[in-house]
């Protein structure tokens, strides 16, 4: 069975300071793992996956998350963290021979001081 | 082009009632999801539709709960003699044949009083 584990509910950072966002996975076959971001009141937008190809993803926004087999992790980072950063993640896993249904991580709410 | 959309974004209803919820997939999308959001649950999957397949109705919390999908695209969920606990975002999502990423659609707010 697959499943995620995001570590912490809640981050907040300082704008222009780095952000780190854990998520550690757990899937019996190789994962398509991805981050989702939702704003207040708005639908879950993508940022980034990772589909077995390159380990280190880039996705929109500056943002970035590193696969690491042996540590089965995905960590979201971002060099320096803007205002609008501020909203919801969700780690997030899915696999192949479950048609591609998602699982979702709790979330880990960002909240970005100026 | 035009994202999934959704109908309604809102929706009051009184215990006991029917609802029926709308999605329109992206397009080309083959692969149409329904998930829900709620406090106390986080996000969910409920049921996913692939071409002529069969549908995954693993997920779907009671035999209330159901859906479908009419000429391989728009899909609505239906909930019947609706509940207090049913009360939740309604997310759709679609994702093209490659299975690799679900687009997400603003959701559908329930409310059940």
């Amino acid at each position: 069975a697959q499943s995620v584990t995001q570590l912490d509910s809640h981050v907040s950072v300082s704008e222009g300071t780095p952000v780190l966002l854990r998520c550690n996975y757990s899937s019996s076959y190789s994962p398509s793992l991805f981050w989702y971001v939702q704003h207040p009141n708005k639908g879950l937008q993508l940022l980034l996956k990772y589909t077995s190809a390159a380990t280190l993803v880039k996705g929109i926004n500056g943002f970035e998350a590193e696969f690491k087999k042996s540590e089965t992790s995905f960590h979201l980072t971002k060099p320096s963290a803007h205002m609008s950063d501020a909203a919801e993640y969700f780690c997030v896993v899915s696999a192949p021979n479950q048609g591609g249904k998602l699982i979702f991580g709790q979330g880990t709410e960002l909240s970005v001081k100026p | 082009g035009a994202g999934v959309s959704q109908s309604p974004s809102n929706k009051v209803t009184e215990k006991g009632k029917d609802v029926e919820l709308r999605c329109d997939p992206i397009s080309g999308h083959t692969a149409l999801y329904w998930y829900r959001q709620s406090l106390g649950q986080g996000l969910e999957f409920l049921i996913y539709f692939q071409g002529n397949s069969a549908p995954d109705k693993s997920g779907l919390p009671s035999d209330r709960f159901s859906a479908e999908r009419t000429g391989g695209s728009v899909s609505t969920l239906t909930i019947q003699r609706t509940q207090q606990e049913d009360s939740a975002v309604y997310l759709c999502a679609s994702s093209a044949e490659d299975y690799t990423a679900q687009y997400f659609g603003p959701g559908t707010r329930l409310t059940v009083l």
